[in-house]
This record gives structure tokens, sequence and C-alpha cells, in this order.
């Protein structure tokens, strides 16, 4: 079956380490995304692919950083930079973004202690 | 102000009940998606409707694009029912998803 996988769906890491979070698709999508969640607020972009090797910043990019070597894989990691790092992280993929159906992950819970 | 706005941010209803959930929006967009989030927190495309109307099981959703507004219906609620429902759109000059903050639905049998 076609789908969005993001691993793992707990994560816990000490203050002051990078941690990355995996999504992987096997959709053949061109597009991929990843959105924080806080409670209380909608999901906002942190960072969006179009194509392999390109990426570009959403609206609240500092902190993060991602590649996109393969065009499955959107992998995120959240670094020490990140002031406020525990929140829910969810992952998407489209054929292309806003006008076609959008596929989530079910999400990565990432908690810094 | 947010570019989508949803109402009511938290309904609950017995089972059985006629559902309506809101989404309106400023922008211009290619699309409106309709999602759903469970308590564990993984997200389900509904819907995806750029005019009209689209009826799937239980659920309606249809979409204004004059008025900027959208609704989500569901007949004969269930508790399964019971979810986050969240609006997006695609914005037509930026191509990007802009969320709704949800809302909270919660059916009791």
């Amino acid at each position: 079956d076609g789908g969005i996988t993001q691993s793992p769906k707990y994560l816990f890491r000490k203050e002051g380490q990078n941690v990355t979070l995996s999504c992987e698709q096997n959709l053949n999508h061109d597009a991929m995304y990843w959105y924080r969640q806080d409670p209380g607020q909608g999901l906002r972009l942190i960072y969006y692919s179009q194509i392999v090797n390109d990426f570009q910043k959403g609206d609240i990019a500092e902190g993060y950083s991602v590649s996109r070597e393969k065009k499955e894989s959107f992998p995120l990691t959240v670094t020490s930079a990140q002031k406020n790092p525990t929140a829910f992280y969810l992952c998407a993929s489209s054929a292309r973004q806003g006008g076609t159906e959008a596929f989530f992950g079910q999400g990565t819970r990432l908690t810094v202690v | 102000k947010n570019e989508v706005e949803q109402s009511p941010q938290n309904l609950t209803a017995q089972e059985g009940e006629f559902i309506t959930i809101n989404c309106s929006y400023s922008v211009g967009i290619s699309a409106l998606h309709w999602l759903q989030q469970h308590p564990g927190g993984g997200i389900v495309s509904l819907f995806m409707l750029s005019s009209g109307k689209k009826k799937h099981g239980r659920l309606i959703a249809t979409i204004n694009i004059q008025e900027k507004h959208s609704s989500l219906h569901i007949t004969a609620s269930h508790p399964r029912d019971s979810a986050v429902y969240i609006c997006a759109v695609g914005s037509y000059n930026t191509d990007k998803l802009i969320f709704g903050t949800g809302t909270r639905l919660q059916v009791f049998p």
C-alpha cells in the first residue's frame, strides 16, 4: 500500500541535542512538507520541498534543517538552536503543492527535557 | 485575523445528530481541504474540493467560492466521528497550504 511513514512516533531528547525525524513516502510525490502543531494552533509550515535537492523555508524555519537527497525521503533535524522544540511534528506529501490532495504521516511527538 | 477561520472551535453532540462545521477564508485558493485528526495525532484527508459539493458516506463537504466559505456536514453522527476536523486551503498565489486551527468534535452515545 502506498503511504507516508514517519518515525519514531514518540521521541525524547535532552536539551541541547540535535534530533532527526524521519519521513518516507512511496507515493511518488514531488512535494513534501514538514509542519509543527502546538496546542490550540493550526499547523505551521517549517520547510517544504518541491523537487529533489531543493527545499524552501516555511513560516517557522529557524532552528530546523532539512535535506531532500531522494524523492521519497525528507528528514527534519531539530537543532539545539530551536528555542522551544517540544511539539507534535507532521510530515506530508502531495503530487504538487496546494491544489492536489495532501497525504499526512502519523506524526512524531518530540519532547525535550 | 487568520486567513482561515473555523467555527465552532469545540462541538459536542449526541449520537445521531446532524453536525455542521464551518470554514471561512480570506485568500484566493486553488483548492480547499477537509482533514480529520484523531487523538493519536495522525491526519487523514477527507475531501479536497474547488467547487460545489462532495459526498463520502455520511460526510458531505460544500464550498461557495464567491462567499469564500465551506461547510463540512456529518449526518447521523457516531462516537467514532469524535476527532479534530481541520480546514486547509491551497493558496492560489503562494501555492502553499494554510490551515485553520481545527474544530474539536465529541459525539456521545
